[in-house]
């Protein structure tokens, strides 16, 4: 099954204390994106990756890190998670950027306190 | 269930009826958008997309409407079901840029 998997759907931690959350995707894809979604304030980009190695901020990088080292992963990095980071994730994958519609995780709700 | 927005407009209606949800964007250049589906503790699933050439079209029991004149779309859903309960948002792209601007979504509860 076509599929994007982020991992955990659900993560509880403490100011400061680093974290991944992984995606993958099976569809051959060369686009990624991570957003969070934030009541009230949408969908917003973090970072995207039009392919292996190639990286770039979206709207709202601060706090975050990214790699795309192979083509069908690309974790988000939060080197020292603040509360303010507390948030529903989801990563995405397209065919292309911008002409293709996106397959989305499932999402992961990270909670710092 | 996943919480994906406290102050999100609401559209209830019955089930049989047809839903109408509106989407007005700003930016002229958009060129591309998608109608994305976002169930309870679910990430967003696409559902149908318009090139800016089209005025109209059409799925399976939807149908999406764009009127470029007044930066307006539609999504307009046949015969509402319960299944159809779920946040729905528009997201525009412009001259396949890098990101697509996600609207702020509508709520749809369907009545029984």
């Amino acid at each position: 099954e076509a599929q994007v998997t982020q991992n955990p759907r659900y993560l509880i931690t403490v100011t400061g204390k680093k974290l991944t959350v992984t995606c993958s995707q099976n569809m051959n894809h060369e686009y990624m994106s991570w957003y969070r979604q934030d009541p009230g304030l949408g969908l917003r980009q973090i970072y995207y990756s039009m392919n292996v190695e190639v990286t770039d901020k979206g709207d709202v990088p601060e706090g975050y890190k990214v790699s795309r080292k192979e083509k069908r992963n690309f974790p988000l990095i939060l080197e020292s998670p603040s509360p303010n980071q507390t948030s529903l994730y989801f990563c995405a994958s397209s065919l292309g950027q911008g002409a293709w519609g996106y397959t989305f995780g499932s999402g992961t709700r990270l909670t710092v306190v | 269930g996943e919480s994906v927005g406290l102050h999100l407009p609401t559209l209830s209606v019955q089930e049989g009826d047809n839903s109408i949800i509106n989407c007005a964007y700003s930016n002229s250049a958009s060129d591309y958008f998608i109608w994305y589906k976002q169930e309870s503790g679910k990430g967003p699933q696409f559902i149908i997309d318009i090139r800016s050439n089209m005025d109209k079209r059409q799925g399976q029991r939807v149908t999406v409407l764009l009127n470029k004149t007044v930066k307006h779309l539609s999504l307009q859903i046949a015969a509402t079901q319960p299944g159809d309960s779920a946040v729905y948002f528009c997201a525009e792209n412009a001259n396949y840029g890098q990101n697509f601007v996600f609207g702020p979504g509508t709520r749809l509860s369907v009545l029984p």
